[in-house]
């Protein structure tokens, strides 16, 4: 079965960086275009980004544009988001989701910007 | 603001039937399917209907959704405790170019 495991969250200043990573199995992960979600604490889901299956194509949602890259690596399974000058509105679970309208979630892995 | 749009809560009993709105625009609900997930408290959201009103295998049939025009409605019928949770609707956005969702609502079974 599909299975998504995130890791890499964790406490940063504002303005640090810190780098998500997810492994995929049970799907061939290069057929799929893979998504990062967050959800901020007591609060609703929000995309941030998605990378297409051949990596050649990723959108960002404004409010992370410029700041977070997606990136994949097909021959180990796993996907990437590199997120840098990080701010408090950036707290939140963030989510490795399979497609890019979800079909399945990984456990999430938390971020907290603080100082 | 989501751009879906959610009631905030519902309730109801035990056994009986409740349905949850969700509500969008031409470039969302109105041109591309949606899906609902089903998040417990300190969980992952998980995939409840796709395609409308598609159940994935082991979802039980009391889940069921439906879609008019550019809204979309998931009915809950026999309510049983462990349906407590936070619902969410979902569409691809055609002019954001992203996955849109709604607020969640939050269902609690008196």
């Amino acid at each position: 079965q599909v299975q998504l495991v995130e890791s890499g969250g964790g406490l940063v200043n504002p303005g640090g960086s810190l780098r998500l990573s997810c492994v995929a199995s049970g799907f061939t992960f290069s057929d799929y275009y893979m998504s990062w979600i967050r959800q901020a604490p007591g609060k609703g889901l929000e995309w941030v980004s998605y990378i297409a299956g051949s990596g050649n194509t990723m959108y960002y949602a404004d409010s992370v544009e410029g700041r977070f890259t997606v990136s994949r690596d097909n021959a180990d399974n796993s996907l990437y988001l590199q997120m840098n000058s990080l701010r408090a509105e950036d707290t939140a679970v963030y989510f490795c989701a399979r497609d890019t309208v979800p079909d399945s979630w990984g456990q999430g892995t938390l971020v907290t910007v603080s100082s | 603001q989501s751009v879906l749009t959610q009631p905030p809560s519902a309730s109801e009993t035990p056994g009986q039937r409740v349905t949850i709105s969700c509500s969008g625009s031409s470039s969302n609900i109105g041109s591309n399917y949606v899906n609902w997930y089903q998040q417990l408290p300190g969980t992952a959201p998980k995939l409840l209907i796709y395609r409308n009103n598609q159940r994935p295998s082991g979802v039980p049939d009391r889940f069921s959704g439906s879609k008019s025009g550019t809204s979309a409605s998931l009915a809950i019928s026999g309510l049983r405790s462990e349906d407590e949770a936070e619902f969410y609707c979902a569409a691809w956005d055609d002019s954001r170019s992203g996955v849109v969702f709604g607020g969640g609502t939050k269902l609690t079974v008196l």
